[in-house]
């Protein structure tokens, strides 16, 4: 099966701080994602990616950055952390609109 | 922009009856549909997936058939288990890489 990995599992920030969260894939997917997951919103897109290089807004982009240099890397990077940013968050691969995506396992920030 | 709407908020059922879980969507493509799985402190995974008209489909002794006059694709299962137990979401696939979720359907089952 698909392999997903995102590191940290888990994290605590402060706000005005610098968070980046990684997520590697194995799979030689062209696309990746990065999702946030709240109670009440389902899952939200917040960037993805067609290939290395290439970096996409998706649904709710404000305040976060990504970063695609390679197939199997993928970055979500929040310069300044705020509050609202506590959540949890997935990255995925796949290959295309009609394709599975595969979901890693999730990280939980808290940004104090 | 594409849109999904399903069943709000919480299911509750006894073990061994039917459920159906309404999801209807928006898009201005031709449409592929998905519905995930979340079980508690898990990855979503897929559960079912079509863009063929009319058609059902099958998982896990799940269902859906993909309705394009009513822009539809409940899920349904004839007798849910402890074990269906979980957040489930629908997608929309459009004429890009996105997939458009909705708000997720928690289904909890009680013996």
């Amino acid at each position: 099966e698909a392999a997903v990995t995102q590191s940290p599992r888990n994290k605590v920030a402060v706000t005005g701080g610098k968070v980046t969260l990684s997520c590697n894939q194995t799979n030689n997917h062209n696309n990746m994602y990065w999702y946030r997951q709240d109670t009440g919103h389902g899952l939200r897109l917040i960037h993805y990616s067609y290939g290395a290089g290439s970096t996409e807004k998706g649904d709710i982009p404000d305040g976060y950055k990504a970063s695609r240099p390679s197939q199997e890397n993928f970055s979500l990077i929040l310069e300044l952390a705020t509050p609202s940013q506590t959540s949890v968050y997935f990255c995925a691969s796949g290959d295309g609109t009609k394709d599975t995506q595969y979901f890693g396992p999730g990280t939980r920030l808290l940004v104090l | 922009g594409d849109s999904v709407t399903q069943t709000e908020g919480l299911v509750t059922l006894t073990k061994g009856l039917p459920v159906m879980l309404n999801c209807t969507y928006q898009t201005t493509y031709s449409p592929f549909l998905f519905w995930y799985v979340q079980h508690l402190n898990e990855a979503p995974k897929l559960l079912l997936k079509s863009s063929t008209d009319n058609k059902r489909t099958e998982h896990q002794g799940f269902y859906a058939t993909l309705h394009k006059s009513s822009s539809s694709f409940h899920l349904q299962k004839s007798s849910v288990q402890l074990s269906d137990s979980a957040l489930y979401f629908c997608g929309v696939g459009g004429s890009n890489a996105k997939l458009t979720f909705g708000k997720g359907t928690k289904l909890s089952v009680k013996s």
